[in-house]
């Protein structure tokens, strides 16, 4: 089955430590996003990456840290410079920048 | 930013009514699509309507799209409780995919 999975679906993180979100594609898709979603609230975008060893900061990049070495591929680093990392973390990926995108089903990270 | 901006925020109606609403947004776009999201769940791609285009119908579902005034609407007719999630207006700018705050909906049986 073609589609987009991240995981885990919880994490939880300790003040001061670094936490990867995983996300996987294998729809072939050339762009990729990473989004933060606070409750009740809209998408946020934090990183895209528009092919393979490239990508770009969004409006929230700050606190957050990403690669892109595969295609399938684009984890995000949250690292302890985010001082208020609880949040829903959505991952997208589109053919192209003006497609349909597609969405994992989300990675809720939770500070304790 | 181009970031679009939904309303209402929440909308609240009966089982069988139409529902609508509306996007605006700044900047010249490629397209504007609509995504809806189940609590707790990703988004998923409900229709894309391409800027030389001013109306375009899925199932229950009618866009229409206005880039003189820069605004979109949703409508849903003959709505049902299966229709209650969050709804985003998402635009294209500057190589990248940007939604607005989103709309509540809210349907009772």
């Amino acid at each position: 089955d073609g589609g987009i999975t991240q995981s885990p679906k919880y994490l939880f993180r300790k003040e001061g430590q670094n936490v990867t979100l995983s996300c996987e594609q294998n729809l072939n898709h050339d762009a990729m996003y990473w989004y933060r979603q606070d409750p009740g609230q809209g998408l946020r975008l934090i990183y895209y990456s528009q092919i393979v060893n490239d990508f770009q900061k969004g409006d929230i990049a700050e606190g957050y840290s990403v690669s892109r070495e595969k295609k399938e591929s684009f984890p995000l680093t949250v690292t302890s410079a985010q001082k208020n990392p609880t949040a829903f973390y959505l991952c997208a990926s589109s053919i192209g920048v003006s497609t349909e995108a597609f969405f994992g089903q989300g990675t809720r990270l939770t500070v304790v | 930013s181009q970031q679009g901006e939904e309303d209402p925020q929440a909308l609240s109606i009966q089982e069988g009514e139409n529902a609508t609403m509306n996007c605006s947004y700044k900047t010249s776009i490629n397209n504007l699509q609509w995504y809806r999201q189940n609590s707790g769940r990703g988004l998923v791609h409900l229709i894309l309507i391409r800027s030389n285009e001013r109306e375009k119908h899925s199932g229950r579902l009618r866009v229409t799209l206005d880039t003189s005034k820069k605004s979109s609407s949703l409508l849903i007719t003959a709505s049902r409780a299966a229709d209650t999630a969050s709804y985003f207006c998402a635009t294209v700018g500057a190589q990248k995919l940007v939604f607005g705050q989103g709309t509540r909906l809210t349907i009772n049986p």
